[in-house]
């Protein structure tokens, strides 16, 4: 079974830029996650997806972050423009409902802001 | 959701077995407490979860004391690729939201 796949893995931009990330879940799952993650910090989880329907997006930056799920299956999140402290990982997660346990994180984008 | 608090790294060599405490005193009758693990440059991997009875997989076992205040996740032998952060959290099962604090630290020694 492919596993969450998302792209690019690795993105440099200078602050005011925008950028765009993508992730395709595993098939089949309705739930879709995109967590920030700062360096020497745990994911922080900022939208999360229930078909293509947002179920929870309340520390999500609504005035510089953006994310769609179009058709229920692959997913954007968007930062525009771009700040210094947006620099993380972004990692997309995916899971068949509503259950913890069957969450599978994607490998994350690292996003640099210079 | 209750906070949970580890400390932040230990180390544990390798064969041997790795027990990774976590506190989580003011965790709820509903809550269960999950683990996940994160190795470097990788998305984070469920690991195990349970209620109050002792839980075991394939990957680990989960030992929950009786007034459910903390928890020990124990790698039995504990191997290189066991070097990660792990995260033990606190919720209910209503619904997949996690959050992760800090994590501990595991370094596996050759």
């Amino acid at each position: 079974e492919a596993g969450v796949a998302q792209s690019p893995r690795y993105k440099i931009i200078e602050k005011r830029q925008s950028v765009a990330f993508w992730c395709n879940p595993i098939s089949g799952h309705a739930t879709l996650y995109w967590y920030q993650q700062i360096l020497g910090q745990g994911p922080k989880l900022l939208i999360q997806f229930q078909n293509n329907g947002v179920v929870d997006d309340s520390q999500l930056p609504k005035d510089r972050f953006s994310a769609e799920r179009l058709k229920g299956v692959d997913s954007t999140l968007k930062i525009q423009p771009a700040k210094l402290e947006d620099s993380a990982v972004y990692l997309c997660a995916s899971s068949l409902g509503d259950r913890v346990e069957t969450q599978y994180f994607g490998p994350g984008t690292r996003l640099l802001v210079l | 959701d209750a906070k949970t608090t580890q400390p932040p790294s230990m180390d544990c060599a390798e064969g041997r077995a790795a027990n990774l405490p976590c506190n989580h005193s003011t965790i709820s009758g509903n809550e269960y407490v999950y683990w996940y693990r994160q190795i470097h440059s990788q998305g984070p991997q469920y690991i195990i979860h349970g209620l109050k009875n002792n839980e075991t997989n394939e990957m680990a076992s989960l030992i929950i004391t009786e007034d459910r205040k903390s928890s020990t996740l124990i790698l039995p032998h504990a191997t290189l690729r066991d070097t990660a952060v792990y995260y033990c959290i606190v919720k209910t099962g209503a619904n997949s939201k996690l959050t992760f604090g800090k994590g501990i630290t595991l370094s596996v020694r050759p």
